[in-house]
């Protein structure tokens, strides 16, 4: 089965600086890669996603990158704020497998005021 | 509109009870995704639903979890003689296969202490 790989586990910014977040997955079949954002007691939300057929995708101060050929996908985060802190979690699926989530195991960013 | 709700939001029991947790998916998706996050954990699938089709149970980690949907919309997550190491918050996630979107909400979760 799919398994996804997250680094790094913490990450500590100061408020104003980029905060990259790496994963990579097991099954080149995969084809949907969400990212999500959980706070504290909170649900996941969805901050954004990026298809297979896609090499980036940017939503303001948040882009995503996928590199198929190596199996591995960024998340990257502008000009961080304090409210940027949480919970990061990658995810992979396949359309096949009926889309269920294979997740990493989450990074904890910390941004500092 | 109403996103994804669960319930209880917390139960205790003691080992050895059974418990349901309940999911409302948003209406209209026929996708229903069961997710555990133990404690500093990340998720972990449990079962899918997708309409009429028969549930991919593969994420169940033993026979005494069970989960059914009915209807089409509310599941509920069955866990026989609870376990500690059961304690967890269980997520449920609904999306739209008509037409078809990756994206899956979540609910809030009901968190699971097994005493």
């Amino acid at each position: 089965g799919e398994n996804v790989e997250q680094h790094p586990s913490t990450l500590s910014v100061q408020e104003g600086d980029s905060a990259v977040i790496k994963c990579t997955y097991s099954d080149s079949a995969s084809n949907y890669f969400p990212w999500y954002k959980q706070e504290l007691g909170k649900r996941p939300q969805l901050i954004i996603d990026i298809r297979s057929n896609v090499g980036e995708k940017k939503d303001q101060r948040i882009a995503v990158t996928l590199n198929k050929t190596a199996k591995h996908f960024s998340l990257h985060i502008t000009e961080t704020q304090p409210e940027d802190s949480a919970v990061y979690f990658c995810a992979a699926s396949k359309r096949a497998a009926g889309n269920k989530l294979t997740f990493g195991g989450g990074t904890r960013v910390l941004v500092k005021p | 509109g109403a996103g994804v709700s669960q319930s209880p939001s917390n139960k205790v029991t003691e080992k050895g009870k059974d418990v349901e947790l309940r999911c409302d998916p948003i209406s209209g998706h026929t996708a229903l995704y069961w997710y555990r996050q133990s404690l500093g954990q990340g998720l972990e699938f449990l079962i899918y639903f997708q309409g009429n089709s028969a549930p991919d149970k593969s994420g169940l980690p033993s026979d005494r979890f069970s989960a059914e949907r009915t209807g089409g919309s509310v599941s509920t997550l069955t866990i026989q003689r609870t376990q500690q190491e059961d304690s967890a918050v269980y997520l449920c996630a609904s999306s739209s296969t008509e037409p078809l979107t990756y994206e899956q909400y979540f609910g809030p979760g009901t968190r699971l202490t097994v005493t």
